[in-house]
This record gives C-alpha cells, structure tokens and sequence, in this order.
C-alpha cells in the first residue's frame, strides 16, 4: 500500500500571503489528522477530520483551517502568514472509525513552510 | 492536563551497547502510548504502541517498549544500537474525548549511536 503522502514538499511564502497543502491518506483511511512541528514547540496537533468533518481541533488561531474531501483527502489553508508559522506541517491518517479507536496514524513526509 | 515528559534531550551510546529512550505521561483513563522515529527531512515513523496487555511491547526495527502503569513510564529499548539507529525519537499518548482524538508529543530525544 502507498503511504500518506503531502503536497508540496516544499514552500516558500511571505508575511501575509495564504497558503494551501494538500495531504492523500492511505487507501481505506477516513481519518485524517494534521500536526504543526517547530523548534521551539515541538508537535503540536492543529486538527482531525474524519467523513468530510472536522472532529477535533487544537489551540490554533482561526487563520488554521481545513477540509476533507469525499474520497478523504485533506488540505490545510493558512491565511496572513506570519513568520512564526515557518514549520514542518505533518498530515497522519489512521482507520480511526471512532473517536475512541485504538488505530494507528501513519505519517507522511511534510510539507516544510518557509515564511519570509 | 495530560501530558507526555522526555526528560533527556539527548542519548549518546555506542554501537552494539543496549539503548533506553525515557518516557513519562500523565493521562485521565488508561494510556494509549506510541512511540515514533523521525529522520532528517522526514515524517514520522510508527515503531510500536501499547493498547493494552502485555506490558513488553515489541516493536520494527528490533524495537521494544517496557509499560510502566506504577511509573508512569514507557521507555523503549534495544538490546544492540546501530549507528543506523540515530535519529530523532518521539513518545505520544492518545487524547480523546466525545468529538475526536489527538496524539499529545514530548518534546523528543535525540538518539546518537557511536560506531
């Protein structure tokens, strides 16, 4: 099976700009999760959806957003960069059919966001 | 509030000697712990979890992890480093509540294996 895989791999943005990655599950994945990693604060978990539904969401100011797709792709849309949003932003998917399963999340590679 | 704790930043052994990798949580309920490698420019890796069960959990790689339920701990372990083994290593417990999950990360521990 493919693993998850995140799109682009790469970006480099200005203050102000908005941006938008894209993340591809595993096949037969519905869950969908994304997670922010910086230096200073390690992994931090931004949101989840599952069916085309946020789930859950972490302490991140509304300019995080996402969406989930039917076939259960996930982008994530950042508006009016800042600099401090430069980080590697994690996409994991898992079977995760309920909210108390026990299933895994595999990651992906990463999108690294570089805001000038 | 629920918490995962890596007290070392990082670990420094040489090749062929065991390895332990430290973890602390703090959770409501029982634990749902996960531990994940990352390498340079890379995402995460699953090495191994503890649902429930045995409290040795074995794991890729040649991996296991020792659940601790009077210490709190979860620390992995390897019999026999490998330089190949370095890397940046992340302990995680599963949060959920009515609406969804999350994983909760420490902070991460640098492992070095010295040839």
């Amino acid at each position: 099976k493919a693993g998850v895989t995140q799109t682009p791999r790469y970006l480099i943005k200005t203050r102000g700009q908005q941006v938008t990655l894209s993340c591809s599950p595993i096949s037969g994945h519905r869950s969908v999760s994304w997670y922010q990693q910086t230096p200073g604060q390690g992994l931090q978990f931004l949101f989840e959806y599952f069916s085309e539904t946020q789930r859950n969401k972490g302490n991140f100011p509304g300019r995080f957003s996402g969406r989930q797709f039917s076939n259960s792709r996930s982008e994530m849309n950042v508006s009016t960069l800042e600099l401090g949003d430069s980080a590697l932003y994690l996409c994991a998917s898992s079977l995760a059919g309920t909210p108390t399963s026990t299933d895994t999340q595999y990651f992906g590679p990463g999108t690294r966001l570089t805001v000038l | 509030a629920q918490s995962v704790a890596q007290p070392e930043d990082q670990v420094n052994v040489a090749e062929g000697n065991p390895l332990t990798v430290k973890c602390t949580y703090s959770v409501s309920g029982n634990p749902y712990l996960f531990w994940y490698v990352q390498y340079p420019n890379r995402g995460l890796q699953f090495l191994l979890k503890y649902i429930t069960g045995d409290n040795l959990v074995k794991g890729s790689y040649g991996f296991e992890a020792e659940f601790n339920k009077s210490q709190t701990s979860f620390h992995l372990k390897k019999p026999s480093a490998l330089v190949s083994d370095s890397a940046l290593y992340f302990c995680a417990v599963r949060v959920t509540n009515q609406a969804g999950t999350a994983l909760i990360f420490g902070k991460g521990t640098t492992l070095s294996v010295s040839s």
